[in-house]
């Protein structure tokens, strides 16, 4: 039951922001959203996570829409090390689990 | 600081042989454990969830079984394994009622 939709791939210009979309039109309202991202042969890696508030770190920024239906990740100065696959989730505060879908292949280029 | 540590990185094993990969945690108390497998080109599989010593969740049926002798320790066994057992192996610990979860460095296994 995937929760979450997201582009299968993406490129985009080292130095440029990278605006990364997710659609999670069934969103309940106690479901956080997180995003996550794994290079090549390591674990994830936690980025963000927000519930209905646009969220920033100093990794990213997260922008969910006022219906909560959809939600973009910014990396606002991409560069090549961000090259991963990028997991949007949604989940309850309270869930134990955390799955993970396909995600989106992120390509930095140069 | 809390640190999470899985051995061993890589390992080749026969077919039908045993299996034990463990992971530990440090720095945090009564931590989620948690046991992740990717298979190659493939997403994160959850295998196994616990929540405290003793208590382990199954989330896929399969010939892999998980224990948590200690607060802090998190172990992955089989007693004979199979070709399609072959992926990488994630062991990852979270804060109780916490989604940010923090990853090891993951167990490489090819079975043969």
């Amino acid at each position: 039951d995937a929760k979450t939709t997201q582009p299968t791939s993406m490129d985009c210009a080292e130095g440029r922001a990278a605006n990364l979309p997710c659609n999670h039109s069934t969103i309940s309202g106690n479901e956080y959203v997180y995003w996550y991202r794994q290079i090549h042969s390591q674990g994830p890696q936690y980025i963000i996570h927000g519930l209905k508030n646009n969220e920033t770190n100093e990794m990213a920024s997260l922008i969910i829409t006022e219906d909560r239906k959809s939600s973009t990740l910014i990396l606002p100065h991409a560069t090549l090390r961000d090259t991963a696959v990028y997991y949007c989730i949604v989940r309850p505060l309270n869930d134990y689990k955390l799955s993970f879908g396909a995600g989106t292949t992120v390509t930095v280029r140069a | 600081s809390q640190t999470i540590h899985q051995w061993p990185a890589t390992l080749v094993q026969p077919v039908g042989s045993p299996l034990s990969l463990e992971c530990t945690v440090e720095g945090t108390s009564n931590p989620n454990l948690y046991w992740y497998r990717q298979a190659a080109g493939r997403g994160l599989q959850l295998l196994f969830y616990s929540v405290g010593i003793g208590q382990i969740s199954s989330e896929v049926p399969q010939n892999l079984s998980a224990s948590r002798p200690q607060d802090r320790q998190f172990i992955l066994s089989s007693k004979k394994l199979l070709l399609s057992d072959s992926g990488f192996y994630l062991c990852a610990w979270s804060r109780l009622a916490v989604g940010q979860l923090f990853f090891g460095e993951g167990s490489r296994l090819t079975v043969l």
